[in-house]
């Protein structure tokens, strides 16, 4: 089976700042890499697929980088909407979640 | 407009059973592979099952495998899972999720999710 590994599991950060998520598999994945958001007791929404691919209706601001092993989720500029948990999920061999990185308010 | 409406959770005790059920709309369901997530109460998302448009096909993740059955009726618009011999370790969130076209199964849409609780 895949791991998933994120890091940090939880980011503290100002509004504006830029910021950025590490996702490391266990072994190879190819671009099969997807990042979900959700906040506390909603859906998780999908935002990024296929590494680097923005899914429809998500603002500019996050990007996803990376293949292979490891990968990255940035927000270039952190808006109060985006304080919530985020996920890596690899599909490149069954389904595997990492742990998630909760972004707070410093 | 895509929906998916889960149904069929619950108060169980362990050793119990308890079926759920995603009604899907808004898309051409037998198009679509299906699958089931779920997240205990402060945890993360973990994969449970996965199956096919056609029905064929289906996938477990290790912890439920010989407990728990993925099933799909394309004719009315709906997945299953069929969930015996329930643990504590069982009670979470159940989403049902679809996938999206192509060959690697990509969970674009989710539903609001159902409660299962395993407990005496």
């Amino acid at each position: 089976d895949i791991q998933m590994t994120q890091s940090p599991s939880t980011l503290s950060a100002s509004v504006g700042d830029r910021v950025t998520i590490t996702c490391r598999a266990s072994q190879s994945t190819g671009n099969w890499l997807a990042w979900y958001q959700q906040k506390p007791g909603k859906v998780p929404k999908l935002l990024i697929y296929k590494a680097s691919n923005l899914e429809s209706g998500v603002p500019s601001r996050f990007s996803g980088s990376g293949s292979g092993t490891e990968f990255t989720l940035t927000i270039s500029s952190l808006q109060p909407d985006d304080f919530a948990t985020y996920y890596c999920q690899q599909y490149s061999s069954y389904w595997t979640f990492g742990q998630g990185t909760k972004v707070e308010i410093k | 407009e895509v929906q998916l409406v889960e149904s069929g959770g619950g108060l169980v005790q362990p050793g119990g059973s308890l079926r759920l059920s995603c009604e899907a709309s808004g898309f051409t369901f037998n198009s679509n592979a299906m699958s089931w997530v779920r997240q205990a109460p402060g945890k993360g998302l973990e994969w449970v099952s996965a199956i096919s448009g056609s029905g064929g096909n289906p996938y477990y993740a290790g912890s439920v495998k010989g407990r728990f059955t993925i099933s799909r009726d394309n004719s009315k618009g709906t997945l299953y899972l069929q969930m015996n011999s329930l643990r504590a370790e069982d009670t979470a969130v159940y989403y049902c999720a679809k996938a999206g076209s192509g060959s690697y199964w990509l969970f674009d849409f989710w539903g609001q999710g159902i409660m299962v609780t395993v407990s005496s």
